[in-house]
């Protein structure tokens, strides 16, 4: 079945630093998306990319679906406390279904 | 306006009962999604569901495991006869429309503990 290799697993940043997370797939998908998840939460939706090359920013967020279909990432500018928690990239592929990556753990100190 | 309300937030299961996790989607939502998170993992894909229609179940195992999605009513995700490995978190997502590309919002999950 598709599969998402997301990197890095774990990230310990300062605050105030710049933060990069990416997905890459063997297969192509069609929409791209990037959850955050709080500890006991269920995962919110942080950004959506829905075209091949696409740029979008939520805040100090910036996301991009790559040129072939096959990765995304995903970055946060000027880290502050409350961005700790564990973010995922999530593909659709030719169905309705997401295809979740495994998450990347992000801490940081003040 | 009320997100995607899943309930119990918490449950213990003795093995070989049965688990019943709802799902009320939001309102004015009738595509309901039910996934599964072990620890340290992403979210597995099990069922898509439509208003009394299950549209794909490719990810939900073929046996014990059985949803619903009624026209009145919460969705329905029922685990009989349950096991140790089926301790996990389930969560739950709601669309207004089904296709590609529609957003889909989470509830806050039910935690199963199989003891």
């Amino acid at each position: 079945g598709q599969q998402l290799n997301q990197s890095p697993q774990s990230m310990f940043i300062q605050e105030g630093e710049d933060v990069s997370m990416n997905c890459t797939s063997s297969s192509i998908f069609n929409t791209w998306l990037w959850y955050k998840q709080d500890p006991g939460e269920g995962p919110v939706l942080l950004i959506a990319l829905y075209k091949a090359g696409e740029l979008t920013s939520n805040g100090r967020l910036t996301a991009q679906f790559g040129i072939t279909r096959k990765d995304s990432f995903l970055n946060i500018s000027a880290s502050i406390p409350s961005d700790v928690g564990i973010y995922f990239c999530a593909g659709q592929g030719g169905s309705e279904k997401l295809v979740f990556g495994k998450g990347t753990k992000l801490t940081v100190n003040p | 306006n009320a997100g995607v309300m899943q309930n119990p937030r918490h449950l213990v299961r003795r093995r070989g009962q049965e688990a019943r996790l709802r799902c009320s989607p939001m309102k004015g939502h009738s595509h309901v999604y039910w996934y599964r998170q072990l620890p340290e993992e992403g979210l597995k894909f099990m069922v898509y569901l439509q208003k009394e229609n299950i549209i794909d179940e490719s990810g939900m195992p073929k046996e014990r495991f059985s949803a619903e999605f009624p026209k009145e009513g919460p969705s329905i995700l029922r685990i009989q006869q349950v096991v140790r490995g089926d301790s996990a978190a389930y969560f739950c997502a709601s669309s207004s429309l089904g296709g590609m590309g529609t957003e889909a919002f989470f509830g806050q999950g039910t935690r199963l503990t199989v003891v």
